[in-house]
């Protein structure tokens, strides 16, 4: 089946430890998005790539970097994650041609604990 | 720019009962309309969407919507909930033409044995 995958499910790095999130989708989707989810919160969008094209939210945290390498595959680093990234980071893609618009589709999403 | 304003924090219901999780909406221009349930520890599942056309939106696992466009508002509705349904729900709405999803703060659904 088509899907969206995450990996690793769970993560837990150390303060200022690096750390890289992956997301990789086989439904040929050109649009691929970043979400931070914290806990009983709304999921907050970090950052999106329509094909290679990245566009940053402007409160994402300049520890927050992304790479989208091809169409399939996309990652989420946090370069130096403090106690409060600790959160679900949730991978989602959807395809958008002009202006229609398709729903996004969720991967199961990483949880990452910052100690 | 559009908002989403979920008005029940938690809902508890008994099982077999009926429940409505409601959702209103702000936008200055047209948008879509979602209903999306997460299950502890998972991620988002699309339970419905509101594009055009007829304002009673069906979804999965028995759930519908109405869009009620003088009242802002898209509240989920499911006439007989099963303890399967416990979950956290998130009314979201886009703006046509963008790719931005903007999220209420969620419903969590208990429903009680």
């Amino acid at each position: 089946d088509a899907m969206v995958i995450q990996n690793p499910r769970y993560q837990v790095t150390q303060f200022g430890k690096p750390v890289t999130l992956s997301c990789s989708q086989t439904l040929n989707h050109n649009v691929m998005y970043w979400y931070q989810q914290k806990s009983s919160q709304a999921p907050k969008l970090l950052f999106h790539y329509y094909d290679k094209d990245f566009n940053n939210e402007a409160d994402t945290p300049d520890n927050f970097q992304s790479r989208r390498p091809n169409t399939s595959f996309c990652f989420l680093d946090i370069r130096s994650p403090g106690l409060g990234d600790t959160a679900m980071y949730l991978c989602a893609t959807t395809s958008k041609t002009g202006i229609t618009y398709n729903e996004q589709f969720f991967g199961p999403g990483t949880r990452l604990t910052v100690l | 720019a559009q908002s989403v304003t979920q008005l029940d924090s938690q809902v508890p219901v008994f099982e077999e009962a009926p429940v409505e999780l409601r959702c209103n909406y702000s936008s200055s221009v047209s948008v879509y309309l979602f209903w999306y349930v997460q299950y502890p520890n998972q991620g988002l599942q699309l339970l419905l969407k509101y594009l055009s056309g007829s304002t009673l939106v069906k979804g999965i696992n028995g759930f519908e919507a109405e869009f009620n466009k003088s009242q802002t508002s898209f509240h989920l509705r499911k006439p007989s909930v099963h303890i399967s349904d416990t979950a956290e729900y998130f009314c979201a709405v886009i703006r046509r033409g963008y790719q931005k999803v903007t999220f209420g703060i969620g419903t969590k659904l208990q429903v009680i044995p």
